[in-house]
């Protein structure tokens, strides 16, 4: 079975500093992986997605991520914070293209002016 | 136009009530998926759709059914509806093939068990 870890459930970070969230992941078969963006009372959209191609993976907003498999980790950075992005960002996991997908329990970041 | 909505946006129901939330895409695509949210569990997968003849359980379907009429539409029911249900509830779809991965989700139903 697959699994998904973030670690710490609020971040908070001043405005122009780095934003770094951080994921592990387990998974049986080489994963697909994936970090969303949850604004204030909207659904999900995708910032950015690892389907097995460069490891490191550039997305919207500035954001970016890199795949580690010795780590299995794919942690999320933007240099830096826009008070913008304000939101709960999840990291998830899937075995396949198009396949379901396994969340993680969500980071909430607050940026500070 | 939105491309993924669901209705109602908010509900607040009793114990013991049957709910029906809808969700309706423009987006052609096959495939179609339940989620709920709750805070500190990300979202839980509770169906998914591959087409208009597939419907899978997810991971916490208990106490919940779902209905695909068409293409463009997949409800989910929940038949008694108990207060930890109470939650925050996410359409999503995705294309089906390879390279397809990405799933576009709707605004979300806030439901409330009393």
């Amino acid at each position: 079975a697959q699994s998904v870890t973030q670690l710490g459930s609020h971040v908070s970070v001043s405005e122009g500093a780095l934003v770094l969230l951080r994921c592990n992941y387990s998974s049986s078969v080489p994963p697909y992986l994936f970090w969303y963006v949850q604004y204030p009372n909207q659904g999900l959209q995708l910032l950015l997605k690892y389907t097995s191609a460069a490891t490191l993976v550039k997305g919207i907003n500035g954001f970016e991520a890199e795949f580690k498999k010795s780590e299995t980790s794919f942690h999320l950075t933007k240099p830096s914070a826009h008070m913008s992005d304000a939101a709960e960002y999840f990291c998830a996991v899937s075995k396949a293209a198009g396949n379901k997908l396994t969340f993680g329990g969500g980071t909430r970041v607050l940026v500070k002016p | 136009d939105a491309d993924v909505t669901q209705t109602p946006r908010n509900r607040i129901t009793k114990t013991g009530k049957r709910i029906m939330l809808e969700c309706s895409q423009t987006k052609g695509h096959d495939r179609m998926y339940w989620y709920r949210q709750d805070p500190g569990l990300g979202l839980r997968l509770i169906y998914y759709s591959f087409d208009v003849k597939d419907i899978n359980k997810g991971e916490i379907s208990d106490g919940y059914s779902v209905s695909r009429q068409a293409q463009a539409k997949f409800s989910l029911s929940l038949e008694s509806a108990i207060p930890n249900q109470t939650a925050l509830y996410f359409c999503a779809t995705s294309e089906s093939g390879v390279g397809t991965d990405t799933q576009y989700f709707g605004p979300g139903t806030r439901l409330t068990v009393l």
